[in-house]
């Protein structure tokens, strides 16, 4: 089975634009969770969601938002960007809301 | 508040020595734990994962942890550490039915051969 995928792998960008990052999860899994990865505040929780429906949400701004497909996959947005945006996003899927999270390489941002 | 806390921000081992990676956790609920190692530039990849049962959680690549109730604890650990371990280790922990995963702040581990 494939693992999870997300592109683009690397992404440079500069303050102000937007960028759209995505997510296919293994297939058969309906959750997706995102996360952002900074040196310094470690693996901080975005959203998740199951269904197309969003399940929870982390303490992000309103720049940083998501969505998710009726295949699954997901995309997350986030506008109007800063240089702390710079990070890893990374995505993870499980079956459900409940089950073992797998993670995807990740989408490295930076912003210039 | 559900929190993870690995008090280690990096241990060092000699190769084929064991190892012991600590991790604690703070939930309201019955937890779900779990163990991920993440090498550079890569995502996390899944090690083990305790949801109910015997204590002791056998995982990948050798690695097992205990999960210990009273101590509110969930410690990594394997008998003989490989050089090819070195990388940064995060524990997490998910109360059943809450939606969201709690990570710890990662732990490097160093295997000198």
């Amino acid at each position: 089975k494939a693992g999870v995928t997300q592109t683009p792998r690397y992404l440079i960008k500069t303050r102000g634009q937007q960028v759209t990052l995505s997510c296919s999860p293994i297939s058969g899994h309906r959750s997706v969770s995102w996360y952002q990865q900074t040196p310094g505040q470690g693996l901080q929780f975005l959203f998740e969601y199951f269904s197309e429906t969003q399940r929870n949400k982390g303490n992000f701004p309103g720049r940083f938002s998501g969505r998710q497909f009726s295949n699954s996959r997901s995309e997350m947005n986030v506008s109007t960007l800063e240089l702390g945006d710079s990070a890893l996003y990374l995505c993870a899927s499980s079956l459900s809301p409940d089950e073992t999270q797998y993670f995807g390489p990740g989408t490295r941002l930076l912003v210039l | 508040a559900q929190s993870v806390a690995q008090p280690e921000d990096q241990v060092n081992v000699a190769e084929g020595n064991p190892l012991t990676v600590k991790c604690t956790y703070s939930v309201s609920g019955n937890p779900y734990l779990f163990w991920y190692v993440q090498y550079p530039n890569r995502g996390l990849q899944f090690l083990l994962k305790y949801i109910t049962g015997d204590n002791l959680v056998k995982g990948s690549y050798g690695f097992e942890a205990e999960f210990n109730k009273s101590q509110t604890s969930f410690h990594l650990k394997k008998p003989s550490a490989l050089v090819s371990d070195s990388a940064l280790y995060f524990c997490a922990v998910r109360v059943y039915n809450f939606n969201k995963f709690y990570f710890g702040s990662g732990t490097k581990l160093n295997v000198k051969p």
